[in-house]
């Protein structure tokens, strides 16, 4: 069983659609987040929950739209995707909010 | 100044030596910091904790300078299997994990 899911693992769509990737757990992990990897490699945090409680919410267009339906599960919604939204998205888990990270295997999107 | 800082890299290392990279970061206040693995087109996984007193798990061996506020990590005996982006992973102002820009190595036969 994979521990952090994370789906579409490919997305390819128009610049001002609307898309969505889905993360699930089952570690049992209290905290989840998003991360972002851009063209460069840069790893930068976006939004983390806590128990369904957003506690991190970096300098992230309001375009972007996190939501936990519950403990195990983290969506990311991007409303009218711009060229530079075009990177790989990935969703971790941990069971403290500075332990260890376990990754979903990424979700690459591209924005043409 | 960078929160994580890291040497891009890449470090060209021969099969079998041995090559050792740092990572700087800013908040004198961090506690938790840690060296994940990241191969091409993968997500990235822990590769050790760096506690105070350092950290060894094999050919791996991290280290804590809180002095000038650096970890290291150093891989000794190097196999092309090594050959990967390591970040580095420190706690910043709330709680925040903080990724650095990541150390590319190559190891070649």
């Amino acid at each position: 069983d994979t521990a952090v899911s994370q789906t579409p693992k490919y997305l390819v769509t128009q610049m001002g659609n609307d898309k969505s990737i889905k993360c699930e757990q089952n570690l049992g992990h209290d905290t989840m987040y998003w991360y972002k990897q851009d063209s460069k490699k840069f790893l930068k945090i976006m939004f983390s929950y806590n128990n369904k409680e957003l506690i991190i919410n970096e300098t992230v267009p309001n375009r972007f739209s996190p939501k936990s339906p519950d403990k195990a599960h983290l969506n990311l919604h991007i409303n009218s995707l711009e060229l530079g939204d075009s990177a790989v998205y990935f969703c971790a888990s941990s069971r403290r909010r500075d332990g260890e990270l376990f990754f979903g295997e990424g979700s690459r999107l591209t924005v043409l | 100044r960078k929160e994580v800082e890291q040497d891009p890299g890449p470090f060209n290392v021969p099969e079998g030596a041995t090559v050792a990279f740092n990572c700087t970061y800013s908040n004198s206040a961090s506690q938790s910091f840690f060296w994940y693995r990241q191969d091409c087109r993968k997500e990235p996984k822990l590769l050790m904790s760096v506690y105070s007193s350092g950290n060894e798990d094999g050919r791996f061996t991290a280290q804590l300078n809180r002095a000038s506020q650096y970890i290291s990590l150093l891989i000794r005996d190097s196999k092309l299997s090594d050959s990967a982006t390591y970040l580095c992973v420190v706690n910043s102002a709330g709680n925040k994990l903080t990724f650095g820009g990541g150390t590319r190595v190559l190891v070649k036969p």
